[in-house]
């Protein structure tokens, strides 16, 4: 079975222009994060969808920021403008959510390196 | 205060040695407890689930004391593959998950 799935892996642009990431979660995961990490911290989160409702974006810094989750599957995190201090790990990971009936193991993807110059 | 701290380390350790890890918790209604293994420049992975009675995996064991609100992660007979940042996690009601710094440990030939 596929685990989750992120592209690009690298991205490298400037300061100033838009950037998106996309991300396929596991088959059947109702919830999914969105969650940024930089070097020597933990994944912090931005953003988690149940299907298709945002359900928690409070540390989402709305006025660069976006995401959406069409049809409660795919979703896509966006920054625009981005700023030299967005250089991070966007990394998105999926669970079953209230499916789970118990412990909710998060399932992470491998992450995209976003390099702001 | 954060949600959860752990020390940072890192921790150089000995192959055959064993070594242990602390976590704290702000929240006293948390509910659900982890640690997840993070390779360099890789995402993380669930290590093990905590449970309040303690469980163990191999040379593996988690403890849980709500009292204190702190989790444990001990690693007998360390392995050069153990080497690796390890995340303490704990979440909240509707699948809120707070991760740690994670604690960076290298085991020594």
């Amino acid at each position: 079975e596929a685990g989750v799935v992120q592209s690009p892996r690298y991205k490298i642009i400037e300061k100033k222009q838009p950037v998106a990431f996309w991300c396929n979660p596991i088959s059947g995961h109702n919830t999914l994060y969105w969650y940024l990490q930089n070097l020597g911290q933990g994944p912090e989160l931005l953003i988690r969808y149940e299907n298709e409702e945002a359900v928690d974006d409070s540390q989402l810094p709305k006025d660069r920021f976006s995401a959406e989750r069409l049809k409660g599957v795919d979703s896509t995190l966006k920054i625009q403008p981005a700023e030299l201090g967005d250089s991070a790990v966007y990394l998105c990971a999926s669970s079953l959510g209230i499916l789970a009936g118990g412990f909710d193991e998060q399932f992470f993807g491998p992450g995209t390196r976003l390099t702001v110059l | 205060r954060k949600e959860v701290e752990q020390d940072p380390g890192p921790f150089n350790v000995p192959e055959g040695a064993t070594v242990a890890f602390n976590c704290t918790y702000s929240n006293s209604a948390s509910q659900s407890f982890f640690w997840y293994r993070q390779d360099c420049r890789k995402e993380p992975k669930l290590l093990m689930s905590v449970y309040s009675s303690g469980n163990e995996d191999g040379r593996f064991t988690a403890q849980l004391n709500r009292a204190s609100q702190y989790i444990s992660l001990l690693i007998r007979d360390s392995k050069l593959s153990d080497s690796a940042t390890y995340l303490c996690v704990v979440t909240h009601t509707g699948n809120q998950f707070y991760f740690g710094t994670g604690t960076s440990l290298t085991v020594i030939p």
